[in-house]
């Protein structure tokens, strides 16, 4: 069964310092792969996603994510976090017949201390 | 793109009662989904739904405690029926189109 870990439930960083966001998948053929991130109140907003091709993919408000199929993981990074970054971080992973079908981490809450 | 509007954005509702959850879409999409995002978790997914067929329902997840309705390809709901506080939660509607998710801004349900 296709399954996503987060293993970091909250984060705290400063700003200005770099950000890496752990995400592992359980799939067994090539997964589709999602960030995204909710601020409060808000709703989800898509930061980058992965289905082939060059395994280094670049996303909204200066996000990248590497897909390591050997290690299974999917990890969000930003050199560089500003304040407005704090939210929640949501990795999930879909199928090639059903991108709109997703299942989702448990979620990291990135707090950024000024 | 797509711009998801969902009804309503909150309410607070009495054990046993239903609410209805409307989602409308600017475009026509075949399919829509439905998620439940619980207090402090990630979201789950509820259910498919197909215009003009039955939603396809995810382990643990039944049609009677939440029907939903597709009449045409721009709009579903979603009921949420005989509730208890177990259901508070955020539910939120989504469609995808050309490979990503779009997401309402959820309905946020609490259950007194």
């Amino acid at each position: 069964a296709q399954s996503v870990t987060q293993p970091d439930i909250h984060i705290t960083v400063s700003e200005g310092a770099s950000l890496e966001l752990r995400c592992n998948y359980s799939y067994g053929a090539t997964p589709y792969l999602f960030w995204y991130v909710q601020s409060p109140g808000q709703g989800l907003q898509l930061l980058l996603k992965y289905f082939s091709g060059d395994t280094l993919v670049q996303g909204i408000k200066g996000f990248e994510a590497e897909f390591k199929r050997s290690q299974s993981s999917f990890n969000l990074r930003k050199p560089s976090v500003h304040w407005s970054d704090a939210a929640e971080y949501f990795c999930a992973v879909g199928t090639s017949s059903n991108t709109g079908k997703l299942i989702f981490g448990q979620g990291t809450t990135l707090q950024v201390k000024p | 793109s797509a711009v998801i509007s969902q009804k309503p954005s909150r309410d607070i509702c009495q054990r046993g009662t239903s609410l209805t959850i409307q989602c409308q879409v600017d475009s026509q999409v075949t399919m829509m989904f439905w998620y439940r995002q619980q207090p402090g978790q990630s979201l789950t997914l509820i259910a498919t739904a197909n215009q003009g067929s039955e939603a396809t329902y995810e382990s643990g997840f039944v049609i009677d405690k939440f029907p939903i309705s597709r009449p045409n390809l721009t709009f579903s709901t979603l009921t949420v029926s005989n509730m208890s506080p177990e259901d508070s939660s955020i539910y939120l509607c989504s469609v995808e189109v050309y490979g990503e998710a779009f997401f309402g801004q959820g309905t946020r349900l609490t259950v007194v």
